[in-house]
């Protein structure tokens, strides 16, 4: 149980375009969802917290109007990249739970690549 | 701000040794902390949690243990195998439950 899915597991696009995410538990219903980054050789940094039904916390530094996130079932999260940029290049990983502080189950994590 | 941070950066080891993985953190107001398992390329895997309540947790070979007034925790891989060879990270969660923060990992290669 408590599986968390991702797609796309890889995607690359070009400079300017924009690109969406999706994050889905598969077997629970999740009431909360994060997403993260991580660069090579980085720690995840964590980008957001997104609660069903309204509208996600975002971290300190991550722009919001670059990164939206919309939580509109307690099953699927995306997270769409904006006019995506080089530097936005990196792995997308997302976690879901039944709370803030219960057990975040993570997804496979989504390879994304600006050219 | 709580930081966390993991030694040694990286490991090798032939198989059969039992080895320690350690993580510490700067904030000891923690609500619980974790240790994952990172493939390359790939998402994590959950291997151990520990409350900030609890001193240990054990799980098969792995043993992760917890001094919150330290800010220190350790994985224990005993008679480590080939197939345990990955990045490991640790993360607490803090007390509000808000941010799950992590280390950098340490990544273990265990030889045949």
């Amino acid at each position: 149980g408590a599986v968390v899915s991702q797609h796309p597991s890889w995607v690359i696009c070009k400079s300017g375009t924009s690109v969406k995410i999706e994050c889905r538990s598969l077997d629970f219903q999740a009431t909360t969802m994060f997403w993260y980054r991580q660069f090579p050789k980085q720690s995840l940094m964590l980008m957001a917290t997104s609660n069903e039904g309204s509208k996600a916390t975002y971290e300190q530094g991550v722009e919001k109007d670059k990164f939206l996130i919309n939580h509109a079932s307690l099953t699927l999260s995306t997270l769409t990249v904006t006019s995506a940029h080089p530097e936005d290049s990196s792995f997308y990983i997302c976690s879901a739970g039944t709370g803030a502080t219960d057990t975040q189950y993570f997804g496979p994590g989504t390879r994304l690549t600006v050219l | 701000k709580q930081e966390v941070t993991q030694i040694p950066a990286a490991l090798s080891v032939p198989e059969g040794e039992n080895l320690v993985l350690n993580c510490s953190f700067t904030d000891s107001a923690i609500y619980n902390l974790q240790w994952f398992r990172q493939d390359p390329g790939k998402g994590l895997t959950s291997l151990l949690l520990i409350q900030s309540s609890q001193r240990e947790q054990t799980s098969g070979r792995l043993n992760a243990s917890l001094d919150k007034s330290s800010g220190r925790s350790t994985l224990y891989i005993a008679a480590s195998q080939p197939g345990d060879s990955a990045t490991y990270l640790c993360a607490v969660l803090n007390q509000a439950g808000t941010a799950l923060i992590f280390g950098k990992g340490t990544t273990l290669s265990v030889s045949s």
